[in-house]
């Protein structure tokens, strides 16, 4: 049983490039949610998802966009990166919407923008 | 805008001693309250939660937590700490909507 697994594991861009963090996940999760960690900050919502179709912004959701074509898919995507965006990516699930779930989270990603 | 404050950024102790790791949030009505641990590199992981009930919550790998809506707090204790508990805690709240808040996190670092 895989869980959540997100692809890359590291990933160097230059400014302004784009490209996309893959996530996906086994356990038949309807809510899936990306955050970023930054030293300090904790992990910070990016976007999240309540289920096929619907996504909706978090609490950092600029330079990101999100699609949920598939329960099991959420990608991350990053259209013209800057430095600001290097941190920690981790997508997460839970089995239920309104977060009142646990969380189940992949390895991470790490993003670095030269 | 809710929030969750972990005043402590690194804490150490020494194998065997008791741990309390402090967490505050910020004015709830309904406070779903959380503790996740992190090991280097990896993902996070549910230690214990509480939603309601009795305020005093047993989680896994010994850990407890106990509710206080009077202090609006939420601290993670353990009698007595393992070398393998080094990590970083965070503390998350989630005020009934669809987003989770996490704290900074509190690096623990256990002394031999």
């Amino acid at each position: 049983n895989a869980g959540v697994t997100q692809t890359p594991k590291f990933q160097v861009l230059k400014t302004g490039q784009s490209m996309t963090l893959q996530c996906a996940q086994d356990m038949n999760h309807e809510y899936m949610s990306w955050y970023r960690q930054d030293p300090g900050m904790g992990l910070r919502l990016i976007h999240y998802s309540v289920g096929a179709g619907i996504t909706d912004q978090g609490e950092v959701p600029n330079g990101y966009n999100v699609s949920r074509s598939t329960t099991e898919d959420f990608p991350l995507r990053l259209l013209s990166a800057a430095p600001s965006q290097t941190s920690v990516y981790f997508c997460a699930s839970s089995y239920t919407t309104g977060n009142t779930g646990e969380l189940f989270f992949g390895e991470g990603s790490r993003l670095t923008v030269l | 805008a809710q929030s969750v404050t972990q005043p402590d950024i690194h804490i150490t102790v020494s194998e065997g001693a008791s741990l309390e790791l402090r967490c505050n949030y910020s004015y709830g009505a309904t406070p779903y309250l959380f503790w996740y641990v992190q090991s280097p590199g990896q993902g996070l992981q549910l230690l214990l939660k509480y939603f309601s009930g009795d305020t005093l919550v047993q989680g896994i790998k010994g850990f407890e937590a106990e509710f206080k809506r009077s202090q609006s707090s939420f601290n993670l204790r353990k009698p007595s700490v393992h070398w393998s508990d080094a990590a970083e805690y965070f503390c998350a709240h989630n005020n009934a909507g669809n987003m989770l808040t996490f704290g900074g996190g509190t690096r623990l670092m256990v002394k031999p």
